[in-house]
């Protein structure tokens, strides 16, 4: 089982839409959980990142995690044409804290349509 | 501050030819990674350094080399090139601490072995 498993997508929304993307993952001792924004011939950008459960909140994103079910989530409110991007969820390898190498997701293609 | 440079931008190899890719990143950062990432599969970790001098394998070492000399510099070796290295190369640094989770991602380089 991989330690982080992410739908590739592509997925297509209009301008405006709510857009929910979702990783799940198989290790319980997981903690810390990113996201990454990734522009097309670009390298990734961290976007958020959250700790255990709950929601953080950051502008038009929602960053999502349960523990219960090993889900995260990433909502986007009002998408616009510039969140166009990948999206990698990613978390430390093994569950370690700052530092350890990061395991991704294989991200999730999302385009904004106007 | 220019943050992580990566050079070259792009590079067509022969197979059985050798490279290196190479890495600087200017904010002292202690931590730094290479990663390659292939269509829709995410990023893999091939090595990464905790320091100068100290360096790890990763998930996917196998047919490359890694050394670092300096904080600064971490230079990706590719002996005996194979169609499967084909792949686009990103080069990361973070800052030392337990909360770092942050990586900090250069523009890649994008390799075609034929």
């Amino acid at each position: 089982q991989k330690e982080v498993e992410q739908d590739p997508g592509p997925l297509s929304v209009p301008e405006g839409a709510i857009v929910s993307l979702n990783c799940t993952y198989s290790n319980s001792a997981f903690q810390y959980f990113m996201w990454y924004r990734q522009y097309s011939r670009k390298g990734p950008e961290l976007l958020m990142y959250t700790y255990s459960s709950g929601n953080k909140e950051d502008g038009r994103f929602t960053a999502q995690v349960d523990k219960s079910s090993k889900y995260i989530s990433l909502f986007i409110r009002d998408s616009q044409p510039s969140d166009s991007a990948t999206y990698l969820c990613a978390t430390p390898k093994g569950g370690g804290s700052g530092n350890t190498p990061l395991v991704f997701g294989k991200g999730t293609r999302l385009s904004v349509i106007a | 501050n220019a943050g992580v440079t990566q050079t070259p931008k792009f590079r067509i190899l022969k197979i059985g030819q050798s490279m290196t890719l190479q890495c600087t990143q200017d904010m002292n950062h202690n931590y730094m990674y290479w990663y390659r990432q292939d269509p829709g599969m995410g990023l893999k970790l091939i090595y990464y350094s905790v320091g100068a001098g100290i360096t790890d394998k990763g998930e996917v070492p196998n047919g490359y080399n890694v050394s670092r000399s300096t904080t600064e510099d971490f230079p990706l070796r590719l002996e005996l090139a194979a169609p499967s290295q084909t792949s686009v190369y990103f080069c990361a640094s973070s800052p030392w601490g337990s909360s770092s989770y942050e990586q900090y991602f250069g523009p890649g380089t994008r390799l075609t072995v034929t």
